[in-house]
């Protein structure tokens, strides 16, 4: 397996704009998560799904912001209107069941916003 | 509220020497807590896992211990080398909340040669 795979690696966006990350979980796995790292604020936790369901997302900071899961191989992250301090590295990650209870992150979306 | 606290102060060891790092949380029950690392760049990479019911895990040069009276985890490297060199990230998974998981900010550890 490739591991968890997420694009674009990097982007860069007026404020304003429609942002939309991607996420591909590791295949059997069925919790995913969205996270966003700042020096500031380090690895926050923004939502995480089980069996494709939105289970928390009390770390969503706005209404600007949103995620889906259509199925168990894909997710998005989507902000609209963007702002610059939304800008900072975004992280997918996905975990399996049972004993094995790891999180797999993805290389992580750089975003920029000016 | 739930927090994770890391010693936000980066960490300078000699190579050789074992590093300590501290993982303190409040307002949790967790039912495992983890230890990552992350290098500049990268997503963090799992390194242990230790349950509640466990006092101390060990894995090649790397042991985790946890207290969950002291709601404290210390994580050691011993005969640390260069490329131990890292962000070091604690987590916390919680059964009540579906195991989701949150991290600490991390501590940066620098080994010198």
């Amino acid at each position: 397996d490739a591991g968890v795979i997420q694009s674009p690696r990097h982007e860069v966006t007026e404020m304003g704009q429609e942002v939309t990350l991607r996420c591909k979980p590791i295949s059997g796995h069925n919790s995913l998560f969205w996270y966003r790292q700042t020096m500031m604020r380090g690895l926050e936790l923004l939502i995480y799904f089980n069996n494709n369901v939105p289970i928390d997302d009390s770390g969503m900071p706005e209404d600007r912001f949103s995620a889906k899961m259509p199925n168990a191989s894909f997710s998005t992250l989507k902000i609209q209107p963007s702002e610059p301090r939304d800008s900072a590295v975004y992280f997918c990650a996905s975990r399996g069941t049972g004993l094995n209870t790891e999180a797999f992150f993805g290389q992580g979306t750089r975003l920029t916003v000016v | 509220s739930q927090k994770i606290e890391q010693n936000s102060e980066a960490l300078n060891i000699q190579e050789g020497k074992t590093a300590t790092l501290t993982c303190n949380y409040t307002n949790y029950s967790p039912a495992y807590l983890q230890w990552y690392r992350q290098d500049p760049g990268r997503g963090p990479v799992f390194l242990l896992l230790i349950r509640e019911n466990e006092k101390e895990k060990r894995k090649e040069r790397l042991k985790v211990t946890f207290d969950t009276t002291l709601k404290q985890s210390l994580f050691h490297i011993t005969a640390s080398q260069p490329a131990d060199s890292a962000t070091y990230l604690c987590a916390l998974a919680d059964a009540t909340g579906g195991f989701k998981t949150i991290f600490g900010a991390g501590t940066r550890l620098f080994v010198k040669a």
